[in-house]
Parts: structure tokens; sequence; C-alpha cells
């Protein structure tokens, strides 16, 4: 069974820093391109960030960019968001998604339960 | 980036009616959308990819249909577990992007 579980998420301060967590099982973490999506509450889904099976590609939504840096650990069977520079518009419920690609883009076929980011001071 | 419009943004419906929800894209895709449903407080889920292609386990009352910039969702049978709330996405070109959502209610 497909497993995504995240984890790190919790109140910080604007300007502040935090790295998120989302551990992979169930399946071979180390063939798959991964994805962070967010939702503002009350709000609808956004892409944020993607990395390739062996780390070499990465892209960002615009509004992270230069801020947000994903990263994975294929022997951990794990994937990672380091996000810096937090603003108030950041406050989300982050989810680790495992991308299907095609044509080298994705869609998403299995999401983790997310993890809340509130930046608030 | 391609804009996804969803429309209605809401509606009330009654269990065994039939539904649909339209998402509009502002340019075209092809047919490379997909279709998530998500309930309160929990992670969306993949109904339907490459437009009309039913996800595995995803029940046959659950279609899709379209090309090009314009896409529907159909619910054949509404059933009380499918009042939840509904998202397309484009997965055509970077960045990635999803329409507002359409929240199916109960009437």
């Amino acid at each position: 069974e497909v497993q995504l579980v995240e984890s790190g998420g919790g109140l910080v301060q604007p300007g502040g820093s935090l790295r998120l967590s989302c551990a992979a099982s169930g399946f071979t973490f180390s063939s798959y391109w991964m994805s962070w999506v967010r939702q503002a509450p009350g709000k609808g889904l956004e892409w944020v960030a993607n990395i390739k099976q062996d780390g070499s590609e990465k892209y960002y939504v615009d509004s992270v960019k230069g801020r947000f840096t994903i990263s994975r650990d294929n022997a951990k069977n794990s994937l990672y968001l380091q996000m810096n520079s937090l603003r108030a518009e950041d406050t989300a419920v982050y989810y680790c998604a495992r991308a299907h690609m095609v044509r080298g883009v994705e869609y998403f076929d299995y999401w983790g339960q997310g993890t809340l980011v509130t930046v608030s001071s | 980036a391609i804009r996804m419009t969803q429309s209605p943004s809401s509606f009330s419906a009654s269990t065994g009616d039939r539904v649909t929800i339209t998402c509009r894209a502002s340019q075209g895709i092809s047919s490379y959308l997909a279709w998530y449903q998500q309930k309160p407080g929990k992670a969306p889920k993949l109904l339907i990819y490459a437009a009309s292609t039913l996800q595995s386990g995803v029940p046959s009352r659950f279609s899709g249909s379209g090309s090009g910039t314009d896409f529907t969702l159909t619910i054949s049978c509404l059933q009380s577990e499918d009042f939840a709330t509904y998202y397309c996405q484009q997965y055509y070109s970077y960045p990635l992007t999803f329409g507002q959502g359409t929240k199916v209610e109960i009437k």
C-alpha cells in the first residue's frame, strides 16, 4: 500500500524557516518524481515544486522561487521542502504527492494527509 | 500560466441526481487534464486522468470528457459519499495549475 506521511509543520514567524519531511513507503520511491502541493485555509490547491527521481531536476512555482528548496533522500525514502523567508501567504496545508509523469509534466496519483504550516507573529 | 476555471463554484444536489461540473482552460491543453475529489480535512483523491480515463478503484458512475479547452466531470447517480469538492488540474505545461474547485452539497 502506498503511504506518504508528512511532518514538520507548525507555527513560524514571518521571515522564519521551516523544513517539511515526507516519508514514503509501499512503492519504489527512487523511481518516481515527487511533488509538494499546498492548500491555503478554505482555498484551492496550488502546486509548489517537484523533483526528479535522482534530484537532478527541480521546478518551482514562481511565488516560492528563491525561498523554497525541494530535495530528496532515496536511501531514506524521504522528500523534503526547506522553506525560508516565510510569508503570511505561505500559510497552508502542505501535501506530499507522488507524480505520474506524462511527457514531462504530471498529475498526482497518491497524496499524503498533509501538514499545516502557519506563518504568523 | 494556464488558468483553469470551473463552474459552478458550488451547487446543491440530491442523492440519485446526475451532476456535471465544467472545467475550462485558458488555452488548449489537449487531453492533459485530471480530476480530483476532496472531502473536508482529507487529501485530494485522483478520480480521472487524461480527461476521460478512470483511475483504478474509482466507481464507474464517474466519467470525464473533453479536449482542448473544455472539459466535464459527470457523476451519473450521485451517492452520499460523493458530496465533496472537485478540482480539475492541467498537466500540459508548468506551472501545473488547478481549478478553484466545485463544492457539491446536499440539497
